[in-house]
């Protein structure tokens, strides 16, 4: 089945700074990559995700990147802020039945 | 808004006690997931499910099992608690149109004791 690694486990950055947060996956039928946050004593919320036949998409401060050659996929932030401070996840997925595999997640701190 | 409803929002039973978490959406989704969540393992499938009459097993099924009573219902149930199955656990869904976003519900945090 499929294997998501997530790194790093967690990420403190000051207010204004980039953050990036990393994903490798281990099967290549994957098509799919959500990006969830998690606010404490939250539902996880989708905040962007990226299909296969994309390498980049972006939102506003948020962009995710994809490399299926690598299979890895990448979250960035810039200009971070204070709530953004929340768990990261990413999850990998594939086929009809919409089978999300998740990664450990990332615990962002954004310092004022 | 259409929504993931799950209930029990909090749950303390004892050791060996039958439980059952029950998850409703009325957003017309076909499939549905059950996660188990814990510090620093993310959100590990329980089971899923895509109609009244399939049920899947996920990668973390063993003491759990569960029953699709409607399209918009998807129920999970523990035959004999035990402590490390205490958990958040969250109710998903997903269909064609959301293209496999997932859509969570506010989780039940369960207890065993």
């Amino acid at each position: 089945g499929e294997n998501v690694e997530q790194h790093p486990s967690t990420l403190s950055v000051q207010e204004g700074d980039s953050a990036v947060i990393k994903c490798t996956y281990s099967d290549s039928a994957s098509n799919y990559f959500p990006w969830y946050k998690q606010e404490l004593g939250k539902r996880p919320q989708l905040i962007i995700d990226i299909r296969s036949n994309v390498g980049e998409k972006k939102d506003q401060r948020i962009a995710v990147t994809l490399n299926k050659t690598a299979k890895h996929f990448s979250l960035h932030i810039t200009e971070t802020q204070p709530e953004d401070s929340a768990v990261y996840f990413c999850a990998a997925g594939g086929g009809s039945n919409y089978k999300l595999t998740f990664g450990k997640g990332t615990l962002l701190t954004v310092n004022p | 808004d259409a929504d993931v409803t799950q209930t029990p929002r909090n749950r303390i039973t004892k050791t060996g006690k039958r439980i059952m978490l029950e998850c409703s959406q009325t957003k017309g989704h076909d499939r549905m997931y059950w996660y188990r969540q814990d510090p620093g393992l993310g959100l590990r499938l329980i089971y899923y499910s895509f109609d009244v009459k399939d049920i899947n097993k996920g990668e973390i099924s063993d003491g759990y099992s569960v029953s699709r009573q409607a399209q918009a219902k998807f129920s999970l149930s523990l035959e004999s608690a035990i402590p490390n199955q205490t958990a958040l656990y969250f109710c998903a869904t997903s269909d064609d149109r959301t293209g496999g976003r997932a859509f969570f519900g506010q989780g039940t945090r369960l207890t065993v004791v």
